[in-house]
């Protein structure tokens, strides 16, 4: 069966810092999300990547995929309070999304 | 649009009783899925359904666990004779008609079960 690992597992970064989360399957990545999860909060969609290579960027967050389609990274630039939260990342496993452990991200003003 | 909506968004309920969780998807999705969060793990998938029909259930425990999603209404996760070890969040996430290559699902707040 596939299985995410995803690292750090938590992170404490300072305000304004830039920071990058990855995220290792153990098989062929099909279809890789990015989801973020604030505490008492359901999962908010980030972005999804398909194709070995991929890049997709959303405000100040960039997530890729390798060509090789098994490791994908969340990267932040300039991070704010409002990046605070708990990053997950989910492979598709035909019905259902198979997740990492997430990564828990804390902004030090 | 509203989201998918869960409720309650707060069970507590004593070892031996029964919970029911439900789960109202977006307007226009099909398609119904049940996740559990354990303290400080990640999300396991439970269980994915239709209208009217259980597609995969694999993640669901054999005993006290039982899903639906009826022709009308809600999707409802039900846990019989609750143990503590069934506290946890549970997330209910929905898709509409899936896309080959696609698989965005869109969650609900969950609900979380205190079992005293």
């Amino acid at each position: 069966s596939q299985e995410l690992e995803q690292s750090p597992q938590s992170l404490i970064v300072q305000e304004g810092k830039n920071l990058t989360i990855n995220c290792t399957s153990s098989k062929t990545l099909y279809g890789l999300y990015w989801y973020k999860q604030k505490y008492g909060e359901g999962l908010i969609f980030l972005m999804m990547l398909q194709k070995g290579g991929e890049e997709k960027s959303h405000e100040k967050i960039t997530a890729k995929l390798d060509e090789k389609k098994q490791q994908s990274s969340l990267h932040i630039t300039a991070s704010q309070p409002s990046h605070a939260g708990i990053y997950l990342c989910g492979a598709d496993g035909g019905y259902q999304l198979i997740w990492g452990a997430g990564t828990k991200l804390i902004i030090k003003p | 649009n509203a989201g998918v909506m869960q409720n309650p968004r707060h069970l507590v309920r004593r070892r031996g009783q029964e919970a029911r969780l439900r789960c109202s998807p977006m307007k226009g999705h099909s398609h119904v899925y049940w996740y559990r969060q354990l303290p400080e793990e990640g999300l396991k998938f439970m269980v994915y359904l239709q209208k009217e029909n259980i597609i995969d259930e694999s993640g669901m425990p054999k005993e006290r666990f039982s899903a639906e999603f009826p022709k009308e209404g809600p999707s409802i996760l039900r846990i019989q004779q609750v143990v503590r070890g069934d506290s946890a969040a549970y997330f209910c996430a929905s898709s509409p008609p899936k896309r080959e290559g696609y698989n965005e699902q869109f969650f609900g707040p969950g609900t979380r079960l205190t079992v005293l």
